[in-house]
Formats: structure tokens, C-alpha cells, sequence
């Protein structure tokens, strides 16, 4: 395994459709983060999950926005209702417990919504 | 929120030289990370700090974990070709188990 794996890796949308992106991390991380990056910008966190449970939310992550990691693994991040607004670099990163705060970053997925 | 200020916003230098930029923030960090992102890929990590005061090495880098704990700087000696990108300070106030507060970056450009 080599690093973190988002997929894919660039989508483009019309507006008000849904779209899902998934997360495969480094195995051996049991700690997944989401993060939205706009141009211009550092990357914004929007959530955190420690194995299955997603522990923090940030005020970003509205309701149309929602992530899961149903067994711990892969996550996915599911943006319902797109807006132009939600365009920007959606990236994962993983850590491990005990790995202190080292996040390993994926290489993103480019949302373009038209 | 928590804030950093990222300085300086670019830097444009000439291969071999020395580059500094910095990074200051209202609150505490516990953690200092540094990253370094190109063009449509994922930030890739640089150094990681851990106490204050802490001074450490990577290559031709080395950071800085400020004594207030509000601060840290990345110096690169010696600059070539592939330095160039997009330099981002980050810290976290938890052990991990919260996100990372990222500055808005240094987009450094080296001059042949």
C-alpha cells in the first residue's frame, strides 16, 4: 500500500445533481479526514472518523454534505443537490492512532459543478 | 475560528538562494506540520513539530516550533528547480483527534 487512493480523480456536474467520492486510506490508519480545498486557499477541514465513527464535523460540512466509513476502511463523502458553490479539491488524508497529528494527504478529487 | 497568517504569499528567487517564510497564529497549537503541495496533487508532508522551541531537519529544510507556541517558521537552503510549489504551515491543538488548521500558503517560483 503507498498512500492514501481517492478516486476519482476529477469529476465535473451540473448543478443540483449528486455526486460520491471515495477514500481508500494507508491500511494501517485507522484515523480518515476530509478536507475541501478552493483555489488560492489552504485546505478547509470538514470531517473526521476514527475507524467506523465519524467523531467531528465541521460547521462547512452543511447538510447536503454527508461522509461515511461503514466498516472502517474506505470512506465515502456524498455531496447531494450540487451547488456551483461546491466547487473545489475534496481531499482525504489518514493518520494513525498514536502517529500524532502526521496526516498523510491523497491527491484529491477536482469537483467542477456547471 | 482559529487563524494562521501565512507570510509571505509568494516569493519569487533565484535558484541557490535561501528562502524563509513563516507562520503566526492567535491561539496555541500543540502541533506545527508542514506541507508542500504542486499542482493538481494532494499536500505531501514535509516536517513535523511536536514541542516548543523544537528545531528540526529535513534535508535542506528546517522548521521551527515557536517558544509561544503561536508560531513557526520553514527555512530551504540552497533552492533548485524542484522547490518550487506551494508551501503550507498547519497546526492542530488536539493529539490527532481533530483537524488541521492550514495557512493560506507560500507559492514559491525559482528563477533560473
Amino acid at each position: 500500500d503507498t498512500g492514501v487512493s481517492q478516486d476519482p480523480r476529477h469529476k465535473i456536474t451540473k448543478r443540483g445533481q449528486n455526486v460520491t467520492f471515495r477514500c481508500d486510506p494507508i491500511s494501517e490508519h485507522n484515523r480518515l479526514y476530509w478536507y475541501r480545498q478552493t483555489l488560492g486557499q489552504g485546505p478547509e477541514f470538514l470531517t473526521y472518523f476514527q475507524n467506523e465513527a465519524q467523531l467531528e464535523k465541521s460547521r462547512l460540512l452543511s447538510d447536503r454534505f454527508s461522509a461515511e466509513r461503514p466498516k472502517g476502511s474506505f470512506s465515502t463523502l456524498e455531496i447531494q443537490r450540487t451547488e456551483q458553490g461546491d466547487s473545489a479539491m475534496y481531499l482525504c488524508a489518514s493518520s494513525r492512532r498514536g502517529g500524532g497529528s502526521e496526516a498523510f494527504f491523497g491527491q484529491g478529487t477536482r469537483l467542477t459543478v456547471v | 475560528g482559529q487563524q494562521l497568517n501565512q507570510s509571505p504569499q509568494s516569493m519569487f528567487i533565484q535558484e541557490g538562494e535561501d528562502v524563509s517564510m513563516n507562520c503566526t497564529s492567535s491561539s496555541i497549537f500543540n502541533t506545527w506540520l508542514w506541507y508542500k503541495q504542486e499542482p493538481g496533487e494532494g499536500p505531501v508532508l514535509l516536517i513535523a513539530l511536536y514541542k516548543a522551541g523544537e528545531l528540526t531537519s529535513n534535508g535542506r529544510l528546517t522548521a521551527q516550533f515557536g517558544i509561544t507556541r503561536k508560531d513557526s517558521f520553514l527555512n530551504i537552503s540552497a533552492s533548485i528547480p524542484s522547490d518550487v510549489g506551494i508551501y503550507f504551515c498547519a497546526g492542530q491543538s488536539g493529539g490527532g483527534a481533530d483537524g488541521l488548521t492550514f495557512g493560506k500558503g507560500t507559492h514559491l517560483i525559482i528563477q533560473p
